[in-house]
């Protein structure tokens, strides 16, 4: 049991561009999820997948956010045309399929600059 | 919609001393999850102590204890014996019940705790 891998771990980029993030789960985490978290503040969720399904979306994921899991194994998270706003870390967690042991664990995450 | 409160932005705690961290929640459902999460500077967010809404009893993990007072919707973190690593970010959070709806977490802004040596 690795944890929650995530990759890149900071990521700077030009407003305008596109950026796309990589998270690999803990082994047979058939949930996972994707957070993001601004400075000084507690982490907000934006999308979670079960196994390949997206399940739920946050309103904070706008139309420039998409988000994949094929195979139901590693997601990515995708930000076209990066605004200043955009800024932030970008968490992911994944927990087990044993709902009673539903505890997420997190991923270090990837911090993203947009200049 | 669930929300969580965490009204001290900063704590400090001289080492092996306790301290008291706050959080209150609202939320209409009856059960639910309860979490603390500590997050250490540059690091990944760990589960520090959990407790479920149905059960009375106060959890307890080593040195880190709740007190979960269900009808203020209360739920305090308490950290006996402070230790120079448990200085970082504390987060209080609550998940939905059980179901198949996603049991995403709705955290607290958090609370920064500094141990003095």
């Amino acid at each position: 049991d690795t944890g929650v891998s995530q990759n890149p771990r900071h990521k700077i980029t030009k407003r305008g561009q596109n950026v796309t993030f990589r998270c690999d789960p803990i082994s047979e985490h058939n949930r996972l999820y994707w957070y993001r978290q601004t400075l000084g503040q507690g982490p907000e969720f934006l999308t979670y997948f079960q196994n390949e399904a997206q399940l739920e979306k946050s309103r904070l994921l706008s139309d420039r956010f998409s988000a994949e899991r094929p195979k139901g194994s590693f997601s990515t998270l995708e930000i076209q045309r990066t605004e200043q706003g955009d800024s932030a870390m970008y968490l992911c967690a994944s927990s087990p399929r044993q709902l009673a042991k539903n505890i997420q664990y997190f991923g270090a995450g990837t911090r993203l600059s947009v200049l | 919609a669930q929300t969580v409160t965490q009204s001290q932005p900063e704590m400090s705690v001289q080492e092996a001393e306790t301290v008291t961290l706050s959080c209150t929640y609202d939320t209409s459902e009856s059960d639910y999850y309860l979490f603390w999460y500590k997050q250490p500077p540059s690091r990944q967010m760990i589960l520090v102590i959990r407790q479920e809404a149905y059960k009375q009893q106060n959890a307890t993990e080593n040195r880190f204890s709740v007190n979960f007072q269900k009808a203020a919707k209360s739920f305090s973190l308490k950290i006996s014996d402070s230790q120079l690593g448990d200085a970082a970010m504390y987060f209080c959070a609550y998940r939905r019940p059980n179901n198949n709806a996603g049991n995403m977490l709705t955290f607290g802004g958090g609370t920064r705790l500094m141990v003095k040596p």
